[in-house]
């Protein structure tokens, strides 16, 4: 299957700061991708699709200027969290589709551990 | 919006039997169905799908039923390995792409 990376793999930051996080897809472009949370023990919760030369759409809920999305390229999108709190600290994952596989097939990232103090 | 809810949300197997996990969904356009399996600190990894147009699908040990009338779709694992531990996701897909997950089953294979 396709090769999604992350970067990276975990972050510790203090409370205020703004953290970016990076979606890469290794060997095939997509033109959209998607970034999840997930909670300890709880499900993958999207947050909302990354696509390339627009702008995101977020699900409801999603604080658009709190997670800033760009995907500037084919290959890579980025998620930044400004002004982190404690309750952001969560695992983020990225997805994305490999239009040489089925459209519908997501693969994801390794994702990121986000701590934040 | 797509509601997908999952049963069990623990599942414990002894080594070589069947572990059976159900999903149901509330959207009536979804037509994709995927299931994920996500071991501790790790990414989920697609072991699985299923599209609208098909009742059913095998995968070595591992096969997926769907009942499109009935809005449900389940996970079969047969001869369950110690291996096979691990949190099993459903989806279901819109006609956007968007996944929704269900809420995941935490599989564990006793020796």
């Amino acid at each position: 299957g396709a090769v999604v990376s992350q970067h990276p793999s975990r972050v510790i930051c203090k409370s205020g700061t703004s953290v970016k996080i990076e979606c890469r897809s290794l060997d095939f472009q997509a033109t959209t991708m998607f970034w999840y949370r997930q909670f300890p023990k709880q499900s993958l919760m999207l947050m909302a699709t990354s696509n390339e030369g627009s702008k995101a759409t977020y699900e409801q809920g999603v604080e658009k200027d709190k997670f800033l999305i760009n995907h500037a390229s084919l290959t890579l999108s980025t998620l930044t969290v400004t002004s982190a709190h404690p309750e952001d600290s969560s695992f983020y994952i990225c997805s994305a589709s490999d239009p040489r596989d089925s459209q519908e097939t997501q693969y994801f990232g390794p994702g990121t551990r986000l701590l934040v103090l | 919006g797509e509601n997908v809810e999952q049963h069990p949300s623990t599942l414990s197997v002894q080594e070589g039997d069947s572990a059976v996990i159900k999903c149901t969904y509330s959207d009536s356009a979804s037509n994709y169905f995927p299931w994920y399996k996500q071991e501790l600190g790790k990414r989920p990894q697609l072991i699985i799908d299923i599209r609208s147009n098909v009742g059913e699908k095998k995968d070595q040990r591992i096969a997926v039923t769907l009942n499109k009338t009935a809005k449900h779709f389940s996970l079969h694992i047969t001869e369950t390995q110690p291996e096979d531990s691990a949190v099993y996701f459903c989806a279901s897909s819109d006609s956007w792409g968007k996944l929704q997950f269900g809420a995941g089953t935490q599989v564990v294979v006793t020796p």
